[in-house]
């Protein structure tokens, strides 16, 4: 069964204190694996795609990489608007569907 | 490009009602989408895979005769949540994919919060 988790649950970080949230993957293959963004009482905005072990992707202060069995959502010098639950997810090949993890909720204190 | 909206917003309905959630892909054609349901402090959890024309596909352990869901065309997928009840109280959040839009392709809509009295 494919499986996601995420740690940690919650991180708590003063403005500019950098830091990485990890989400580790069990799926038979790998299709895709995704980084969202939610904020409460919205639904989840998409951040990233990685398909390969060895990508990199980056936005603004966030920056994604994957290895095979896991994947990391670093943050670099984060600002007070980037505390929202950050969700990952994979997606099987010949699959549709998504599965998520439990997410990540983290907040930047000013 | 690629917005899904989702529609109403909040909703309170009764015990024993019935409430309908709608999502709309806005500039894209979407032959699968997706219904969630999140719980405070939890992640979303795949009820059902919602397929144009056809029979939706159900996650196991959800009832498909309470949580009926109607994708009848390309651009709006329907659920209705039938006879309500406060456990039903939840966050419903739709996706779609737009196939055309490669990596981008899981949009999701801004969410449903429906509260059961």
């Amino acid at each position: 069964e494919d499986q996601v988790t995420q740690s940690p649950e919650a991180l708590r970080l003063q403005e500019g204190e950098s830091s990485s949230l990890n989400c580790s993957y069990t799926v038979s293959g790998l299709r895709g694996l995704f980084w969202y963004r939610q904020d409460p009482g919205k639904g989840p905005e998409f951040l990233f795609t990685l398909y390969s072990a060895g990508e990199e992707k980056e936005k603004e202060r966030l920056k994604a990489t994957l290895t095979k069995k896991e994947s990391f959502l670093h943050i670099t010098a984060p600002k007070p608007e980037d505390s929202a639950t950050y969700l990952c997810a994979v997606q099987a090949p010949g699959a549709q569907k998504l599965v998520f993890g439990q997410g990540t909720r983290l907040t930047i204190n000013p | 490009g690629a917005v899904v909206s989702q529609h109403p917003s909040r909703v309170i309905c009764k015990s024993g009602t019935s409430v309908k959630i709608e999502c709309r892909s806005l500039d894209f054609q979407a032959t699968t989408m997706f219904w969630y349901r999140q719980f405070p402090k939890q992640s979303l959890m795949l009820m059902a895979t919602s397929n144009e024309g056809s029979k939706a596909t159900y996650e196991q352990g959800v009832e498909k005769d309470k949580f009926l869901i109607n994708h009848a065309s390309l651009t709006l997928s329907t659920l209705t949540v039938t006879s309500a009840h406060p456990e039903d109280s939840s966050f419903y959040i739709c996706s779609a994919r737009d196939s055309a839009r490669g990596e981008y392709g899981y949009t999701f809509g801004s969410g449903t919060r429906l509260t059961v009295v």
